[in-house]
């Protein structure tokens, strides 16, 4: 079974460039998860969606961080402009509803901004 | 505001120990609690855990859940290299979807 696919695996670039960040939800899952990881502050979440719907955005640091899920099977995260301090990994996992389920997690995108 | 709180943040432990990971939670309106293992990449999951006083087990892993006094423990038993990873434990809401993550145990399995 295909897991949470993400792309790109790295990004690399520089300052004030939008970055887009790609994720594919497990068949079937209906909830969709955005994380940020860093050294310092750990795993934090930015936001998550419900059949395609944003439900709570409250952890998306400042504007220039939006993100899209237009249909169930694919979801962007998008930072324009992009900032040194936004190098991390983020990660994107879904779940099934009903209840706190186990979220499946996808191998995440290293995203340095020089 | 929720908080995990998992210790100790750094284990080192030769092949063949015993490991206990804590954690502890202040969840609103607590469900679930969940352990993950995330080695180089995507944490992957080990445990959800709901009711207190049930162990649950997969091979040398254990895990259980206190509800009353708020935490929760994973043991690793006979060690091996391979189980060196960050260990994450989470919080879960029934009100919400959300998952409140702690720091992690990195955990170092020397041969």
């Amino acid at each position: 079974d295909a897991g949470v696919i993400q792309s790109p695996r790295h990004e690399v670039t520089e300052m004030g460039q939008e970055v887009t960040l790609r994720c594919k939800p497990i068949s079937g899952h209906n909830s969709l998860f955005w994380y940020r990881q860093t050294m310092m502050r750990g795993l934090e979440l930015l936001i998550y969606f419900n059949n395609n719907v944003p439900i709570d955005d409250s952890g998306m640091p400042e504007d220039r961080f939006s993100a899209k899920m237009p249909n169930a099977s694919f979801s962007t995260l998008k930072i324009q402009p992009s900032e040194p301090r936004d190098s991390a990994v983020y990660f994107c996992a879904s779940s099934t509803e009903g209840g706190v389920q186990p979220q499946h997690f996808g191998d995440g995108t290293r995203l340095s901004i020089l | 505001e929720d908080k995990v709180v998992q210790s100790p943040l750094s284990l080192v432990v030769h092949e063949g120990d015993t490991v206990t990971l804590n954690c502890s939670y202040e969840v609103t309106n607590f469900r679930s609690l969940l352990w993950y293992k995330q080695e180089k990449k995507a944490p992957t999951f080990l445990f959800m855990l709901t009711s207190s006083g049930i162990e649950k087990k997969s091979g040398r892993l254990s895990s259980i859940l206190d509800k009353k006094e708020l935490f929760s423990i994973l043991n690793i038993t006979a060690t091996q290299t391979g189980d060196s990873a960050v260990y994450l434990c989470a919080g879960g809401s029934g009100s919400a979807r959300q998952l409140t993550f702690g720091s992690g145990t990195q955990l170092t399995v020397l041969p």
